[in-house]
């Protein structure tokens, strides 16, 4: 089983809508969250970071963070096809500094 | 914010050659770099963790003597691809952590190297 689960997609949304994108993890110490962004042939970029349950949002972004339910998501509100790349979930654990990165989900926004 | 800078972005090879690739901090110092590498369509597999002044970290799976990690100073991390074959062929990736703790863990990604190895 894989640390950081994702869906590979591609996860297709008109210019405008909202994106959902969600990512399950398997390590119950893991204690922060990461969303990445990375354009083909780029090295990722980081959107934003959570580790309280709940909800953390940054412009048009949102990451939500239930423990419990061991998921994570990320919301992308006016979808532009700029947004167009494949979403990194990562985690990282207590007593690790390294990130354990889900396989990506990739996001089209269609004009 | 804080800018990791990697060089080659890109290079190409001859199977059995070393290829030398340098990450560095440029306006913070980088207490731990961390070493990724990313096949086609894959996500990012760390292969080591290096730490200024001491010995590198593997991963389970990534031959320590095949690539080589030095971090001997708080801005400069290099990957050595030694006797390099075509499976090496990959995007490998830096990420730098500063010393400042906290919770975060590493923030800052370099941009890349692409290596080719006909």
């Amino acid at each position: 089983q894989k640390e950081v689960e994702q869906n590979s997609g591609p996860l297709s949304v008109p210019e405008g809508a909202i994106a959902s994108l969600n990512c399950t993890y398997s390590d119950r110490g893991s204690q922060s969250f990461f969303w990445y962004r990375q354009y083909s042939g780029k090295s990722p970029e980081l959107i934003m970071f959570i580790y309280s349950n709940g909800d953390k949002e940054d412009g048009r972004f949102t990451a939500q963070l239930n423990k419990a339910s061991q998921y994570v998501s990320l919301l992308i509100r006016d979808s532009q096809p700029s947004d167009s790349a494949t979403y990194l979930c990562a985690a990282a654990a207590a007593g690790r500094r390294a990130l354990t990165f889900g396989s990506g989900t990739r996001l089209q926004v269609q004009p | 914010g804080a800018v990791v800078s990697q060089h080659p972005s890109r290079v190409i090879c001859k199977s059995g050659t070393s290829v030398k690739i340098e990450c560095r901090s440029l306006d913070f110092q980088a207490t731990t770099m961390f070493w990724y590498r990313q096949f086609p369509k894959q996500s990012l597999m760390l292969m080591a963790t290096s730490n200024e002044g001491s010995k590198a970290t593997y991963e389970q799976g990534v031959e320590k003597d095949k690539f080589l990690i030095n971090h001997a100073s708080l801005t400069l991390s290099t990957l050595t691809v030694t006797s390099a074959h075509p499976e090496d062929s990959s995007f490998y990736i830096c990420s730098a952590r500063g010393g400042w703790g906290g919770i975060t863990g590493e923030l800052f990604f370099g941009e890349g190297s692409r290596l080719t190895v006909l």
